[in-house]
């Protein structure tokens, strides 16, 4: 089993919708958990860090189910701009600031 | 304020040639990572530093590859000799100490392409 899971996708989407991407992670003792976000051809840029209480950033909110060692990502009136790769990043216990990265969601969103 | 450096930016060679992928971390960061992407393999950790001392190079494919981190602000990626499989974009990253929620931050990436 892989330590983190997300589905491939890809996500074709229209302008205005609201999309949710979900990721497992395989360690339960795992730190902190983050969503990156990778344009086609750039490097992976942080999106957001997600808390245990859940968390919002503009039109962007991440949710952390430690029991079910589930993390999800809803993006809510999507925009072309929000087309990208949105890995799910997670720390694993006694890493150090060691990250391990899903393989990534595509997500395209259309006019 | 300066970012992750890395040079090259791209690196076209013949197989059996050695590479050097060079980085400088952002100022002040402890903690320096080497990840290589590939379309099959995705993002993968190779090897990381905290205060310029390897802590885990258990990700380093082959004894073709090796790191160093002379100093804080430099570090190199050497594959020695290269080999066509190892065509990927090699990104090096650095975070901050202070345990969880640490973000790493990212250089631009060396596309190297191996013939």
């Amino acid at each position: 089993r892989k330590e983190v899971e997300q589905d491939p996708g890809p996500f074709n989407v229209p302008e205005g919708a609201t999309v949710a991407f979900n990721c497992t992670y395989s360690n339960s003792a795992s730190q902190s958990f983050f969503w990156y976000r990778q344009d086609c051809r750039k490097e992976p840029k942080l999106l957001m860090s997600v808390y245990s209480s859940g968390n919002e950033d503009g039109r962007f909110t991440a949710q952390l189910n430690r029991a079910s060692q589930y993390i999800s990502l809803l993006i809510r009136d999507s925009k072309l701009s929000d087309s990208a790769t949105y890995l799910c990043v997670v720390n694993p216990p006694g890493g150090y600031n060691k990250l391990i990265f899903g393989a990534g969601t595509r997500l395209a969103v259309h006019p | 304020d300066a970012g992750v450096i890395q040079s090259p930016r791209h690196e076209v060679t013949e197989m059996g040639q050695e590479v050097t992928l060079r980085c400088k971390p952002i100022s002040g960061h402890d903690y320096l990572f080497w990840y290589r992407q590939t379309m099959m393999r995705g993002l993968e950790l190779l090897i990381y530093f905290n205060n310029n001392v390897p802590i885990d190079d258990s990700g380093m494919p082959e004894d073709r590859f090796s790191a160093k981190m002379p100093n804080a602000s430099f570090s190199t990626l050497k594959i020695q000799p290269s080999e066509p499989r190892d065509s990927a974009v090699y990104f090096c990253a650095s975070s901050l100490e202070g345990g969880d929620n640490q973000p790493q931050h990212f250089g631009d990436g060396t596309r190297l392409s191996i013939l």
